[in-house]
This record gives structure tokens, sequence and C-alpha cells, in this order.
């Protein structure tokens, strides 16, 4: 069965890097999305892309996030300097549009980030 | 701004039935979702209700009362697999864009 795979699954860095987030959606999937949990709260919603642009962006997906989609199987989250706070769980996500209001979105595995 | 509420803890016995509360205040609704978690596992979809009423999917069912910014979590016969994390969520805003609940940790015993 197709999945959403991320890397790494955890990522040490020192407060102030830039770290990359890695995903690889589902194959045929064209909405891409990035949500973010710090352990033990609730999963938040960072931004959705599609159509090689971003089209919903929450109040957390400030200036230092960025997304791209480089190549036709990446899909990639960028921290540009780092904070404290940015330590949490990062959840890739794709779905297959129908049609509807609303499609099943297929979640990664998740990279845990550490900033020390 | 978006909020959606919870109980934060609900413990059931093994082959019982469950039922998880959801209170939301949105803008732009467009529908309740409902994704189940294990601990240190990605969110797993399990129903959506667009519509008013109950949507059955095997041992669990969705229910939305738009009128009442309500839906529920049924779990019918639960097993001890079904020890979870349950968060609800809205698509409201734009489309696509989804605020989770703040989860409910689901102990079931024996």
């Amino acid at each position: 069965e197709p999945e959403v795979t991320q890397t790494p699954s955890h990522q040490v860095t020192q407060m102030g890097q830039e770290v990359i987030l890695r995903c690889v959606p589902i194959s045929n999937h064209l909405y891409f999305y990035w949500y973010r949990q710090i352990l033990g709260q609730k999963v938040e919603f960072l931004v959705s892309f599609y159509n090689n642009e971003i089209s919903e962006k929450s109040e957390i997906f400030d200036d230092q996030f960025s997304v791209e989609r480089p190549d036709g199987s990446n899909f990639t989250l960028k921290i540009r300097s780092t904070k404290l706070e940015d330590s949490a769980m990062y959840f890739c996500a794709s779905s297959l549009p129908t049609g509807s209001s609303t499609d099943t979105q297929y979640f990664g595995p998740g990279t845990r980030l550490t900033v020390l | 701004g978006q909020s959606l509420e919870q109980p934060s803890e609900v413990t059931a016995v093994e082959g019982a039935i469950v039922q998880i509360n959801c209170t939301y205040q949105t803008s732009g609704f467009y529908g309740l979702s409902w994704y189940q978690q294990h601990d240190g596992g990605a969110p797993t979809f399990l129903s959506y209700n667009a519509l008013d009423g109950l949507e059955e999917t095997g041992r669990f069912s969705s229910f939305l009362s738009r009128s009442d910014s309500y839906g529920y979590l049924l779990l019918q016969e639960l097993q001890m697999k079904d020890s979870a994390s349950y968060f609800c969520a809205v698509n409201s805003g734009g489309y696509q864009k989804v605020t989770f609940g703040t989860g409910t940790k689901l102990q079931v015993i024996p």
C-alpha cells in the first residue's frame, strides 16, 4: 500500500541553525501538508501546498518557514533559524483531491526535531 | 479564531461502547473529521462528516450537528488496540486548512 515517507526520523540541531525536513508524498497525490505536534499537545496545521504554491498557511508559518517541491517526488519544509520552541514532531501529509470539500489526508511517520 | 474542545481522557472497558464528544467554534466550516493517533505514531484518518447525521464505518461511527457545532465519535465493541488519542478536526477557513482539537486519550481496560 502506498505511504508517505519522511526523512530523517530524528533531527538534532543547534539553535539558530537551518534545517530541512523531507517528505515523499504518495505518488498520485496533489495536495501536500505540513503539521507539527509539540510533545503531549495537539496537532497544529502549518501549511498546505498545491500546484507548486502555498494554498493555506497558519499563523505559525511565519517568515522563518518555507516549503518547496524541488522535483516530482519530494516536498520539503525549511526552518531558517531554529528556535528552542521549534522542537516538535513534524508530520507531512498528502491527499488526492476527489472534488469534495475535504479529502482523506495520509500522514507520514513524522520527523522529531530537537533544537538544543 | 478556531477552537475545538474535547474531553482530555476517557476510560472504557473492552467490549463496551464509548462516545467522544467534540464542540467547535470556527469560521468557514466545511466538515468535521476524526483521527486516531497511537503513542509515537502518526494521525490516521477515521471519518468525515460534512452534513448533519451519522456516518458509520465498521465499529466506528461519527455524528455531526452543524446547528449545535457539535459532533461525536462512537466506538463500539472496544478492543485493547483502540487505546489511543482521538482528535476531531475541522476543515475551515479555506480549502484544505485543518484545525485539530485538543485530543482525547482513550484507555481501554480489560
